[in-house]
């Protein structure tokens, strides 16, 4: 079993539509990342959070340290929301760096 | 501002041929500076971290070495490729705790 797990895997919507992506993780750790990878492979650090809820824009995310899941959701989506979306947790312990990451989810935003 | 520079952003090499990958970062100093590799329907893994020149901490036993130069210069190299070499490499740095910015990444397919 994978330490960092994400669902789902793909997903497809509709523009407009409200999107939630899962992360699940089995280690302690001391922060989460959300990251958003577009089709050219570049990737940006969407947010860093270690407890309750961060928003940009559009983008909602949240963490329950107790239940060690994170999600992450999009309002209003729209096809430029098109990419792929990694969660990625820095455990205690780990060397610096060392992001224990997700699958990543494959969202595609339909017009 | 910030900036990091990734090149080649894409390259298809033989089995056996030798590899150089060069990270460049602008606009801060003594980053910590990060290789990840991120192979075919897997997750991001970490190579290769340096906290300054000339320091180099491997995560991953292979046949791939990082170098760093210079402040902001990373290097990925290897003498003989493998075709499970094949993958999107990225370069990332931070300058306090995990990475949080990533370079536009190179594509590597080895044949």
């Amino acid at each position: 079993k994978n330490e960092v797990e994400q669902s789902p895997q793909n997903l497809t919507a509709q523009e407009g539509e409200f999107i939630t992506i899962n992360c699940s993780y089995s280690v302690g750790i001391s922060a989460l990342h959300w990251l958003q990878q577009h089709p050219g492979g570049g990737i940006v650090s969407l947010f860093m959070l270690s407890s309750g809820k961060k928003k940009h824009g559009r983008l909602i995310a949240t963490i329950n340290i107790q239940e060690k899941h994170s999600s992450l959701h999009i309002t209003a989506s729209h096809p430029r929301d098109s990419a792929v979306y990694i969660c990625a947790a820095m455990n205690y312990g780990g060397s610096q760096g060392n992001l224990i990451f997700g699958k990543g989810t494959k969202l595609s935003v339909k017009p | 501002s910030q900036t990091i520079h990734q090149w080649p952003a894409t390259l298809v090499q033989p089995v056996g041929s030798p590899l150089s990958l060069e990270c460049t970062v602008e606009g801060t100093s003594n980053p910590n500076l990060y290789w990840y590799r991120q192979a075919a329907g897997r997750g991001l893994q970490l190579l290769f971290y340096s906290v300054g020149i000339g320091q180099i901490s491997s995560e991953v036993p292979q046949n791939l070495s990082a170098s760093r130069p210079q402040d902001r210069q990373f290097i990925l190299s290897s003498k003989k490729l493998l075709l499970s070499d094949s993958g999107f490499y990225l370069c990332a740095w931070s300058v306090l705790g995990p990475p949080l910015y990533f370079g536009p990444g190179t594509r590597l397919t080895v044949l």
